[in-house]
């Protein structure tokens, strides 16, 4: 079936160290996003990426990282300078310009991360 | 800054209808309102979107005012599986912006 795959699950960190959060889509979607969300709080939006090789920062891209070198894939990094990265972090996808859909977001079962 | 604004929670008996308001004065004429709702510790699934009319489907209705400024998520028969937070943005067909979430409306189903 078609969907968002993020992975770990759960992750555990030291301080001072990279880690870095996988998204894999196979809905043939251009457009991919990244969330933080906090304990009680809503979605913020760390980067998004509307085609490959181009992406743009969101409301909270600091201290995070991300790459499209591909279609399918969107990985996050969580540097060392991002000061308080234990949150649960959302992948999502949609149609992206030109493309048939309904436009949607779809979402991955989420990663948490917790820094030790 | 979200460009929605929800209560931040709302009460329902279960089995009775539930409508979710959600302001967006701002709405541009591209901007399609989607509703998203999310379980804990799990990712948001999509709800329902429209752009002017009224929409239906098989989870819930979505009423939208004539002036586009607010809509109402309507769900018919809640039941505890609905408890969730439910989430209310604005987003254009094929995301040539950022969509952004705000808090959202935690609802509470009581048996």
């Amino acid at each position: 079936d078609g969907g968002i795959t993020q992975s770990p699950k759960y992750l555990f960190r030291k301080e001072g160290q990279n880690v870095t959060l996988s998204c894999e889509q196979n809905l043939n979607h251009d457009a991919m996003y990244w969330y933080r969300q906090d304990p009680g709080q809503g979605l913020r939006l760390i980067y998004y990426s509307q085609i490959v090789n181009d992406f743009q920062k969101g409301d909270i891209a600091e201290g995070y990282s991300v790459s499209r070198e591909k279609k399918e894939s969107f990985p996050l990094t969580v540097t060392s300078a991002q000061k308080n990265p234990t949150a649960f972090y959302l992948c999502a996808s949609s149609i992206g310009p030109g493309q048939e859909g309904t436009g949607e977001l779809f979402f991955g079962e989420g990663s948490r991360l917790t820094v030790l | 800054d979200a460009k929605t604004t929800q209560p931040n929670s709302m009460e329902s008996n279960e089995e009775e209808p539930v409508h979710l308001p959600c302001n967006h004065s701002t709405i541009s004429g591209t901007d399609y309102i989607h509703w998203y709702r999310q379980l804990p510790s799990q990712g948001p699934e999509y709800v329902i979107h429209g752009l002017t009319s009224n929409v239906n489907n098989r989870m819930a209705s979505l009423a939208i005012a004539e002036d586009r400024k607010s809509s109402t998520l309507i769900l018919h028969r809640a039941t505890l599986r609905d408890a969730a937070v439910y989430y209310c943005i604005l987003k254009w067909r094929t995301s040539y912006d950022k969509v952004i979430f705000g808090p959202g409306t935690s609802l509470s189903v009581i048996p």
